[in-house]
């Protein structure tokens, strides 16, 4: 396993512009997760996906925000007309559920850090 | 609704002694997992231990250790013979099995030498 990876690691963007996240889960996870974490806080959910279908999405997650995993595989989160609020590392993470003994545990990329000026 | 709560915004510990992480939560489910994540200065966040709900039985990892009380649901963990490199954020965080994981505000920890 090659971990979780996210790109880019960092993303610096002008007010009212869209960017896009991409995320690769480990290989085989069928649950992917999207997190955003500001300065000295605890990650706050987002989204999560089973498969292709997203399942939860947050009353954080405005109409700016979009996320697709599609194929079940890599994901991407996309923020629409970028404010200045919207600066934090968007995590992504992994699990699986294929035995009981997953417990559920999540994996974590390394996260993407997005400011906007 | 789940919240998990992490009373101490920082702690320090010095090198080689034990310290004591708290946590506490709060649920209506009778099963879940909890567990201790470490996030050390910008880098990855990776977990040190989890505990199932069903389980009586406190789960170690080497020099981590929890303490669980599920009537009291609190949940801390213990670091024991402290190093410098378990310097990092340190968050308590929840599942129901199947859904998303939620996560304390976070302690942040400083080993000194």
């Amino acid at each position: 396993d090659t971990g979780v990876s996210q790109d880019p690691r960092h993303k610096i963007t002008k007010r009212g512009q869209n960017v896009t996240f991409r995320c690769d889960p480990i290989s085989e996870h069928n649950r992917l997760y999207w997190y955003r974490q500001t300065l000295g806080q605890g990650p706050e959910f987002l989204t999560y996906f089973q498969n292709e279908a997203q399942l939860e999405k947050s009353r954080l997650l405005s109409d700016r925000f979009s996320a697709e995993r599609p194929k079940g595989s890599f994901s991407t989160l996309e923020i629409q007309r970028t404010e200045q609020g919207d600066s934090a590392m968007y995590l992504c993470a992994s699990s699986h559920t294929r035995t009981v003994d997953s417990g559920n545990t999540i994996y974590f990329g390394e996260g993407s850090w997005l400011t906007v000026v | 609704a789940q919240t998990v709560t992490q009373s101490q915004p920082e702690m320090s510990v010095q090198e080689a002694e034990t310290v004591t992480l708290s946590c506490t939560y709060d649920t209506s489910e009778n099963n879940y997992y909890l567990f201790w994540y470490k996030q050390p200065p910008s880098r990855q966040m990776i977990l040190v231990i989890r505990q199932e709900a069903y389980k009586q039985q406190n789960a170690t990892e080497n020099r981590f250790s929890v303490n669980f009380q599920k009537a009291a649901k609190s949940f801390s963990l213990k670091i024991s013979d402290s190093q410098l490199g378990d310097t990092a954020m340190y968050f308590c965080a929840f599942s129901t099995g199947g859904f998303k994981t939620i996560f304390g505000a976070g302690t942040r920890l400083f080993v000194k030498a």
